[in-house]
């Protein structure tokens, strides 16, 4: 089956710039999307087709995926930005669509 | 704007069945394919099925086909999910989602409800 691999948890400072990956085999031959999930709150699309930004999401979120790696980046991240963060690719199999999510932890 | 809310979520004993309902405004309903995702409690994300846009195709994940069925009623906007054979680890919190496209099993789900909460136990 195929696996999206996330790092549990990503800290970072604020004012500094958070990287969260999403490992998974030849991924960057499959569009990836992004979702950030507060506590007790649905998930909401941040990054979609690798890289693009839905409205209202700020530019401080931007995405990449080549190889076998995607990467969300936050620049400037700030305590708001404090939440979980997941990966989502079809790739025909349908046991593992999202990756397992990365708790982001703002210093 | 578009709403999508889930309703029929609650406590059930296992073996037993629970209906989900998904009702959907600010959109044409009927143009767009949906899906259910779930959440166990303290868990990421699990995609659980998906119907296209007429409810001509639908896909399951594997650790709910055969017990699953989700369905959908254009003329009344409204998603479903029909959950058969429950055990403690259906145990989550639904979402129904819609995807951009009208096919299923691609795409991304740029709108969710705000999910509804489904116990399994005796």
């Amino acid at each position: 089956s195929y696996v999206l691999t996330q790092p549990p948890s990503v800290s970072v400072a604020p004012g500094k710039t958070a990287r969260i990956t999403c490992g998974g085999n030849n991924i960057g031959s499959e569009p990836v999307h992004w979702y950030q999930q507060k506590p007790g709150q649905a998930p909401v699309l941040v990054i979609y087709y690798d890289s693009d930004r839905p409205s209202g999401i700020p530019e401080r979120f931007s995405g990449s995926n080549s190889g076998s790696t995607a990467t969300l980046t936050i620049s400037r991240v700030e305590a708001g930005d404090e939440a979980d963060y997941y990966c989502q690719v079809w790739d025909g199999s349908r046991d593992r669509v999202f990756g397992g999510g990365t708790k982001l932890i703002v210093l | 704007q578009v709403q999508l809310v889930e309703s029929g979520g609650g406590v059930v004993q296992p073996g037993k069945s629970l209906r989900l309902s998904c009702a959907a405004s600010g959109f044409t309903f009927s143009n767009y394919a949906m899906h259910w995702v779930r959440q166990a409690p303290g868990k990421g994300l699990e995609w659980v099925a998906a119907i296209s846009y007429d409810g001509s195709n639908s896909e399951y994940a594997d650790s709910v086909k055969g017990r699953f069925i989700i369905s959908r009623d254009n003329s009344k906007n409204t998603l479903y999910l029909q959950m058969k054979s429950l055990r403690a680890e259906d145990s989550a919190v639904y979402y129904c989602a819609r995807v951009e496209t009208v096919d299923i099993l691609t795409g991304y789900f740029d709108y969710w409800g705000q999910g509804t909460l489904v116990t399994v136990s005796s």
